[in-house]
């Protein structure tokens, strides 16, 4: 089966700026879920889609991130402006939902440097 | 809320020698727990996945085992090369609310030297 698809792999950005990344999970996965992970520190969940419905945002920083899943696929996070402190690794990953004893798949990350 | 630790945060060995690293969790009602790595940058690689019935699971050169009751994992490497060098991360998944979340530990960085 195709993994979880994520682009672009990298991004370099000025503060102030906006960026955008894209994520495709594994065909019929209908949960969907955003991790930041800052350079160290382990992964941190900023939203979780179930379908094209907002199931936890409860981290997200709202002043300036937002994410959509239009059509339950699809799904795409934007930072604007963005912060110094927004550089990290921003991970994508995909489930079955109300399957706990499955795992997670990941895909394999944007790395987001804001200058 | 769940805590994750894992220990210790870096380790160096020779190549050859086999690698333990740790984790522990607080909440021990979890559903699985999960084993994975990730090199610099990059996303993260499921290595294995263990559910909370289960005491062991293996792959490989890999063995992870899990003791629930006592909030315990333990990851094992066997002989290991200098391409098991990475960050591997455990991630335990539990009930929080109406959904099953992931948790997270920061990691254990391993060096293979040649």
């Amino acid at each position: 089966e195709a993994g979880v698809a994520q682009s672009p792999r990298y991004k370099i950005i000025e503060k102030r700026q906006s960026v955008a990344f894209w994520c495709n999970p594994i065909s019929g996965h209908a949960t969907l879920y955003w991790y930041q992970q800052i350079l160290g520190q382990g992964p941190k969940l900023l939203i979780q889609f179930q379908n094209n419905g907002v199931v936890d945002d409860s981290q997200l920083p709202k002043d300036r991130f937002s994410a959509e899943r239009l059509k339950g696929v699809d799904s795409t996070l934007k930072i604007q402006p963005a912060k110094l402190e927004d550089s990290a690794v921003y991970l994508c990953a995909s489930s079955s939902p109300g399957v706990a004893w499955y795992g997670y798949t990941f895909g394999s990350g944007t790395r987001l440097t804001v200058v | 809320k769940q805590e994750v630790t894992q220990i210790p945060a870096a380790l160096s060995v020779p190549e050859g020698e086999n690698l333990v690293l740790n984790c522990s969790f607080t909440d021990s009602a979890i559903y699985n727990l999960q084993w994975f790595r990730q090199d610099p940058g990059k996303g993260l690689t499921s290595l294995l996945l263990i559910q909370s019935s289960q005491r062991e699971q293996t792959s490989g050169r890999l063995n992870a085992s899990l003791d629930k009751s006592s909030g315990r994992s333990t990851l094992y490497i066997a002989a290991s090369q200098p391409g098991d060098s990475a960050t591997y991360l455990c991630a335990v998944r539990g009930p929080q609310g109406n959904d099953y979340k992931l948790s997270f530990g920061a990691g254990t960085t391993v060096t293979v030297r040649a």
